[in-house]
Parts: structure tokens; C-alpha cells; sequence
């Protein structure tokens, strides 16, 4: 069975850094693609970062690119988003997702989501 | 940039049938996927790749993408089926993932 546990979210000020994990077991992991998806409080989905199996190859959301970076331990099964120059509007429940087979980039497996409050 | 459009909101009778639509340019030239989310829970994929279902997704939920609109259809909608709706494509100009608004599907 496929399960993806993130984990790090807590309360930060504004401009701290804070570094999320996500522990995935239940499938062959340096085969798969992985996101970062969050959600603020009440709103919608938002797509935050993606790396490729091997972890060369990076993508991030514009507004999050330069200050926040995704990282993936193949040996251990783990990811890592570290962000940096936390800010109010970065307040949301944060999801790791696999990304499905085929190339049309969906999630097929997500995680229950860690939550990261950014407030003085 | 893409922009996906969502109703933010659609009511429907238990056993009739619910139509929740996504909007973008030209989207038929992409592949849309749909998600449900309940409250309080992660999302769950229901459709990927306009019309594909995951295995365990009951068949009442079907969906189609032509034009400028995809369409999620839930037949014989049941209370359970109460939940946010999104759908998503891959934007291969810029490499991001999008997502809709949201829909909240409520069953009357």
C-alpha cells in the first residue's frame, strides 16, 4: 500500500525558515516523481513545487521559486522541502503527491498533509 | 498564465445527476484530471487523463474534455459524494502543475 506521512509543519514567525518531510514507503520510490501541493485555511489547492525521480530536475511554483527548495533521499525514501523567508500568505496545509504514470503529471497518492503557520 | 475556471458551487438532488465544469483555453489540447476532497482529508483522485478512473472509483463518476470545457458527471449522486471538486492540468509552456478553484458539490 502507497503511503506518503509529511511531517515538520508548526508555527514560525515571518521571514524563519522551516524545513517539511515527507516518509514514503509502499512502492518503488526513485521511480516516481513527487509534488509539494498546499492549501490555505478555506481556499483551494495550490500546486508548490515537483522533482523528478532521480532528483536532477526541479520545478516551482512562482511563488515560491528562490525561496524555497525541494529535495528528495532516494536511500531513504524520503523528501524535503526547505523554505526559507517564511511569509503570512505561506499559511496553508501542506501535501507531498506522487505523481501518476504516463506523463500527464496528475497525483495519484497524497499524504494527509502537515500544517505551517506563518504569523507574528 | 493558464487559468482553469470553476462554479464556485453546485446543488443537486440525491440520485440525479451532478455536471461540474472547468474552464481553460483550448483545454481539449490537455489532459485535465479530477480530484475530490471531503472535509477535514487529503484530496483523492477520481478521474486522470480526461476520462480515466483510478481503480476503486465507482463508475457514477465519469468525465469528458472538448473545446474550452472538461466536465466531471457523478450519476445517482449519494450524500457521500458531498465534497470540493478540482480539477488540474500540467502546462508544458511554463512546466507548472494548475489546479481550478474549486467547486463545492452539495447534495440538496
Amino acid at each position: 500500500e502507497v503511503q506518503l506521512l509529511e511531517s515538520g509543519g508548526s508555527w514560525v514567525q515571518p521571514g524563519e525558515s522551516l524545513r517539511l518531510s515527507c516518509a514514503a514507503s509502499g512502492f518503488t520510490f526513485y521511480n516516481f516523481a513527487l509534488s509539494w501541493v498546499r492549501q490555505a485555511p478555506g481556499k483551494g489547492l495550490e500546486w508548490v513545487a515537483a522533482i523528478s525521480g532521480g532528483g536532477a530536475t526541479r520545478y516551482y511554483a512562482d511563488s515560491v521559486k528562490g525561496r524555497f527548495t525541494f529535495s528528495r533521499d532516494n536511500s531513504n525514501n524520503m523528501l524535503y522541502l526547505h523554505m526559507d523567508s517564511l511569509r503570512a500568505d505561506d499559511t496553508a496545509v501542506y501535501y507531498c503527491a506522487r505523481v501518476g504514470t504516463g506523463g500527464s503529471h496528475y497525483f495519484d497518492h497524497w499524504g494527509l498533509g502537515t500544517l505551517v503557520t506563518v504569523s507574528s | 498564465s493558464y487559468v482553469l475556471t470553476q462554479p464556485p458551487s453546485v446543488s443537486v438532488a440525491p440520485g440525479q445527476a451532478a455536471r461540474i465544469s472547468c474552464g481553460g483555453d483550448n483545454i481539449e489540447s490537455k489532459s485535465v484530471h479530477w480530484y475530490l476532497q471531503k472535509s477535514g482529508q487529503a484530496p483523492v483522485l477520481v478521474v486522470h487523463d480526461d476520462s480515466e478512473r483510478p481503480s476503486g472509483i465507482p463508475e457514477r463518476f465519469s468525465a469528458s474534455n472538448s473545446g474550452n470545457t472538461a466536465t466531471l458527471t457523478i450519476s445517482r449522486v449519494e450524500a457521500g459524494d458531498e465534497a470540493d471538486y478540482f480539477c488540474q492540468v500540467y502546462d508544458m509552456k511554463s512546466d507548472h502543475v494548475l489546479f481550478g478553484g474549486g467547486t463545492r458539490l452539495t447534495v440538496l
